[in-house]
């Protein structure tokens, strides 16, 4: 079946940790995404990539980084940097332009 | 720049009563505005989509929106809830110009009470 997978589902990290989040698709869609959601405050970009290579900001990149090396793959890491790390984390991806987002099932990350 | 408002976070309605959910958006370029709906624990999935055709756009599930543009508006309807509507609903506009990405309003989530 084709779709979007994120991994893992939960994901602990310990104070000045730095911990990466999977997102695999085989949809074969150029642009992919990362949101995080916050009850209360919907989705908010972190960083997306329409092409392999690259990359550009979101509304609220700072304290993570990604990387788009594959077309299938676009790992997210958050970094120590980043101080208030609990959410819930999506992955979506598109054919091109953001015309329909098709989304993973989420990561849970919490703070230990 | 381009935003979107979600007027009321909770909406409470009995089973086949009218649904009405909310969505004001702001845009510099004719908008993209997008519905999504997300059960608990999972991703999103699209409800339905404008993109500048017809003005009433029907989605899945029975739900409709329709784009006013002088009310700058794309509210979100279904004649009848089912118990199975219950979820959060996320109203949604395409970033800027290049349409690269999407800004999500803070969404409403929906009761049914039987």
């Amino acid at each position: 079946d084709g779709g979007i997978t994120q991994s893992p589902k939960y994901l602990f990290r310990k104070e000045g940790q730095n911990v990466t989040l999977s997102c695999e698709q085989n949809l074969n869609h150029d642009a992919m995404y990362w949101y995080r959601q916050d009850p209360g405050q919907g989705l908010r970009l972190i960083y997306y990539s329409q092409i392999v290579n690259d990359f550009q900001k979101g509304d609220i990149a700072e304290g993570y980084s990604v990387s788009r090396e594959k077309k299938e793959s676009f790992p997210l890491t958050v970094t120590s940097a980043q101080k208030n790390p609990t959410a819930f984390y999506l992955c979506a991806s598109s054919p091109g332009k953001a015309e329909k987002l098709f989304f993973g099932s989420g990561t849970q990350l919490s703070v230990l | 720049a381009q935003s979107v408002t979600q007027l009321g976070s909770h909406v409470s309605v009995s089973e086949g009563a009218l649904v009405l959910l909310r969505c004001n958006y702001s845009s510099s370029v004719p908008p993209y505005l997008f519905w999504y709906v997300q059960y608990p624990n999972q991703g999103l999935q699209l409800l339905l989509k404008y993109t500048s055709a017809a003005t009433l756009v029907k989605g899945i599930n029975g739900f409709e929106a329709e784009f006013k543009k002088s009310e700058t508006s794309f509210h979100l309807t279904k004649p009848s809830a089912h118990m199975s509507d219950a979820a959060e609903y996320f109203c949604a506009v395409s970033m800027d110009t290049g349409r690269r990405a999407l800004t999500f309003g803070s969404g409403t989530r929906l009761q049914v009470q039987p």
